[in-house]
């Protein structure tokens, strides 16, 4: 069965870090774009950033630009987001997902994890 | 960037009935890389539609999209009860990728 699982969410004070994981089974993980998706509490879907196969391209929305990094380890089917400088804004569901596209190339999102929370208060 | 806009914000309809979705985009969405996605309450998104018309494996033949360039439709024949739901579309074209605002699909 194909499938992602994300942990390392939290409740943590603005300003300070998170790492998020998400790791990968029953499908190639390191043939593929991964990206991670968040949800603000009764918002809607916004897309955070994706990280190419071999780690050589990475996008980011402008809002984390300079705050989260997107990183993987192929080799441990795992993606991870380290968040600097929280905000409260930032609190959300965040979710892996993968796109699945043939050769490795953009597709839609056709695994997803079941999201980890992260609340930013004081 | 690209802006995707769903309308409408919601619709309400009953079992049976026959849903239309419509998502404009703010430019042009390269190669018709545009997906459609179902979210229940405390769920994931489930990927039902992707390059605009393609439904993903094992996906009912009650869903069906269509569009290009700016405008895009998933439609659902026949309303079940499962069906009830948020949809989002979403295009993949051209960074950063975006969502849309969401429709949601009420029991009427």
């Amino acid at each position: 069965e194909e499938q992602m699982v994300e942990s390392g969410g939290g409740l943590v004070q603005p300003g300070g870090s998170l790492r998020l994981s998400c790791v990968g089974s029953g499908f190639r993980f390191s043939g593929y774009w991964m990206n991670w998706v968040r949800q603000a509490p009764g918002k809607g879907l916004e897309w955070v950033a994706n990280i190419k196969k071999d780690e050589s391209e990475k996008f980011y929305v402008d809002s984390v630009k300079g705050r989260f990094t997107i990183s993987r380890d192929n080799a441990k089917n795992t993606l991870y987001l380290q968040m600097n400088s929280l905000r409260v804004e930032d609190t959300a569901v965040y979710y892996c997902a993968t796109e699945g596209g043939v050769a490795g190339g953009h597709s839609a999102f056709d695994i997803w994890g079941q999201g980890t929370m992260v609340m930013v208060s004081s | 960037e690209i802006v995707l806009t769903q309308s409408p914000g919601t619709l309400s309809l009953s079992p049976g009935e026959r849903a239309t979705l419509s998502c404009r985009a703010s430019q042009s969405v390269n190669y018709r890389y545009l997906g459609w996605y179902q979210q229940k309450p405390g769920q994931a998104p489930r990927l039902l539609i992707y390059d605009a018309s393609r439904r993903a494996t094992g996906i009912p033949d009650r869903f069906s999209a269509s569009g290009s360039g700016t405008d895009f439709t998933l439609t659902i024949s026949r309303l079940e009860p499962e069906d009830f739901a948020v949809y989002y579309c979403q295009q993949y074209g051209t960074s950063p990728w975006a969502f849309g605002q969401g429709t949601k699909v009420e029991i009427k």
